[in-house]
């Protein structure tokens, strides 16, 4: 199975802060990567598809970049409703597989 | 709109079964590949299974391959998982989640349900 390794595990951040989260597979996936937000109490909900795709009715401070083991998520300016925590899976090679998460604090 | 509503969850003793149902509207049922992805208290998420909607084709993860069992009912919109055999690193949240496509290989899943807790404990 690929692997993903999210790194921070967490942070803390203020409201207007830039954010990076970055996500490294075990073996190449060419752009096969997706990120979730969670929220407490909530269903994952898809932000970026394919490496860099935001999936629709997504705030555009949201963004993605990467390919083959390296992908980065990047929220421009982090609001209110952003702290959540966030999981990147690879659809490359079944089984689907999930980072363990990286959860954003409020400072 | 999309909706995915599971139900069946609940306290079940080890050995015991469950079967978790996720009732489905909003889009064509039978044409998109269907998966159950679990979260244990506290932890991250885990696909469990999937079921394709263009050959009805079934897949597993590892750690339930054998006990747990993926069908689904078109003719009631609604997905099924029947839990066997169950341990206690069996508990979590179970989600009920749709792909964006057909077959199992469309590995993206782009609408969540609000997820059934299963407690497995003496």
């Amino acid at each position: 199975d690929i692997q993903m390794t999210q790194s921070p595990s967490s942070l803390s951040a203020s409201v207007g802060d830039r954010v990076t989260i970055t996500c490294r597979a075990s073996q190449t996936i060419g752009t096969f990567l997706n990120w979730y937000q969670q929220t407490p109490g909530k269903a994952p909900k898809v932000l970026i598809f394919g490496a860099s795709s935001l999936q629709s009715g997504v705030p555009s401070r949201f963004s993605g970049s990467g390919s083959g083991t390296d992908f980065t998520l990047t929220i421009s300016s982090l609001q209110p409703e952003d702290f959540a925590t966030y999981y990147c899976q690879q659809s490359y090679n079944p089984p689907p597989t999930f980072g363990h998460g990286t959860e954003v604090e409020i400072k | 709109e999309v909706q995915l509503l599971e139900s069946g969850g609940g306290l079940v003793q080890p050995g015991g079964s469950l079967r978790l149902s996720c009732a489905a509207s909003g889009f064509t049922f039978s044409s998109y590949a269907m998966s159950w992805v679990r979260q244990a208290p506290g932890k991250g998420l885990e696909w469990v299974s999937s079921i394709s909607g263009s050959d009805g084709g079934t897949y597993y993860a590892d750690s339930v391959k054998g006990r747990f069992t993926i069908s689904r009912d078109t003719s009631k919109n609604t997905l099924y998982l029947q839990m066997n055999s169950l341990r206690a690193d069996d508990t979590a949240i179970y989600y009920c989640a749709k792909q964006i496509g057909g077959s199992y290989s469309s590995r993206l899943f782009d609408y969540w349900g609000q997820g059934t807790l299963v407690t497995v404990s003496s």
